[in-house]
């Protein structure tokens, strides 16, 4: 079945240095969404990636999505305590199916 | 808009015992799921549902079952639990746009179960 792999599953920052979780898929995906979950919540949908090679940015996070459309990123640049928590990416394998989500990345950063 | 909401949000239950996880959402979603959340394992789908009156097994159906008598509610129910179940239990409810594509998931404040 479709796999979606997330590295690393944990990291750890000062604050103001970067961060960067990677997405891999073993299958070519329709789309792929990105969520955090901040400790003790819930999931919140960050973006969604649809076109090949497609870049989005949300202020210090930086999506991309890969031009296979089998990987994905997000990085984070100079990082802030408010950006702690779990960052998931979910991939979809054809328009309207299930999202498979990765096993997360957790981010600690240190003050 | 409460948004997504489940009850209860904390349950203790012993080896055998049954019960049931509602879900509720006001945002006239079609598509309705249910995930549990393991440490390191990240968000894995038990159940889902395209529509009122349907339901579909996810990556870990057994042990579960799900109902969608209504359009707003998800149930789940366990009715022999074991430790094993022993998880944080997620609702997400989402659309689906004219593209085909899935809208983005809307995830509830989560179930925490313990089984003893």
């Amino acid at each position: 079945g479709q796999q979606v792999m997330q590295i690393p599953q944990y990291q750890h920052v000062q604050e103001g240095e970067d961060f960067t979780t990677y997405c891999n898929s073993s299958t070519t995906l329709s789309n792929i969404q990105w969520y955090k979950q901040r400790p003790g919540g819930h999931p919140v949908f960050l973006i969604q990636l649809v076109k090949s090679g497609e870049v989005k940015k949300q202020k210090r996070l930086t999506f991309q999505f890969g031009e296979a459309k089998k990987n994905s990123s997000l990085h984070i640049t100079a990082t802030q305590t408010t950006d702690v928590g779990t960052y998931f990416c979910a991939g979809r394998k054809t328009s309207g199916s299930r999202l498979t989500f990765g096993e997360g990345t957790q981010l600690t950063v240190n003050p | 808009n409460a948004g997504v909401t489940q009850t209860p949000k904390f349950r203790v239950l012993k080896t055998g015992q049954s019960m049931t996880l509602l879900c509720a959402q006001d945002m006239n979603h079609e598509y309705m799921y249910w995930y549990r959340q393991d440490p390191g394992m990240g968000l894995r789908l038990i159940h889902y549902s395209v529509g009122e009156g349907t339901t579909a097994k996810g990556e870990v159906p057994d042990g579960y079952n799900v109902s969608r008598l209504k359009k707003q509610n998800f149930l789940l129910g366990l009715e022999s639990a074991a430790p094993s179940q022993t998880s944080v239990y997620f609702c997400a409810s989402s659309n689906l746009r004219a593209s085909g594509i899935t809208d983005t998931q809307y995830f509830g404040p989560g179930t925490r179960l313990t089984v003893l």
